[in-house]
């Protein structure tokens, strides 16, 4: 069945290092993934996209990477900052319009 | 411009009763959707609407209804509430379409006693 699960729950990088967030779908005819940030007492903000016609693409400071062979995508931020920590939550685009289906989460903390 | 904004911001309840949440998404956005997120989980989609017309919905009871006014704004309403509807309730709007760009407000934490 769908599912979209994260492989870490917490991940812990220096400031300035970069950080790579991963996540793994079940379904083989997922088309279209999203990444979002959450932080602490707010709604989950959009950060990028990619659909499944493509293998990367990137965006200010994150890079989203996306394998159909092995069902695997992650997102990298470069130069990690302060203001990066946050819960990074992939999500699959699952029925159209504005379905989306999350994963539980990575807590990514930044050490100064 | 105004983000989406979310009433109330936490809400205290007690079993079996009833709740509404409402929603007033980003001006030109046609598409609200909602989802419930449960402490240290993923949010999970219950509704969405699009120019008042029920979309998708998600697996949950027939407990939870929604709806959308001619405005855009919307409501979610929950009957009988039981201890497991504790949670963030999120309200999420976009242009429509098929997307994954959703603009999310910073939701409802009701608290089912």
């Amino acid at each position: 069945g769908e599912s979209v699960g994260l492989h870490l729950p917490t991940l812990s990088v220096q400031e300035g290092d970069n950080s790579i967030i991963n996540c793994a779908y079940s379904n083989s005819a997922s088309d279209y993934f999203i990444w979002y940030k959450q932080e602490s007492g707010k709604g989950p903000q959009f950060i990028i996209d990619i659909r499944s016609n493509m293998d990367k693409r990137q965006g200010q400071r994150v890079t989203v990477l996306l394998n159909k062979t092995v069902k695997h995508l992650s997102l990298q931020i470069a130069a990690t900052q302060p203001g990066d920590s946050a819960v990074y939550f992939c999500a699959e685009n699952t029925g159209g319009g504005n379905k989306l289906t999350f994963g539980t989460g990575t807590q990514l903390k930044v050490e100064l | 411009d105004a983000g989406v904004t979310q009433s109330p911001t936490h809400l205290i309840k007690t079993r079996g009763q009833q709740v509404t949440l409402r929603c007033s998404p980003i001006s030109g956005h046609k598409s609200v959707s909602w989802y419930q997120q449960v402490l240290g989980q993923g949010p999970q989609f219950i509704f969405q609407y699009y120019e008042k017309e029920e979309r998708g919905r998600g697996n949950f009871p027939d407990r939870f209804s929604a709806r959308q006014f001619p405005n855009y704004s919307s409501e979610l309403n929950v009957n009988a509430l039981l201890l497991g509807d504790s949670a963030l309730y999120l309200c999420a709007s976009s242009l429509g379409g098929y997307t994954g760009e959703l603009f999310f407000g910073e939701g409802s934490r009701l608290t089912v006693l």
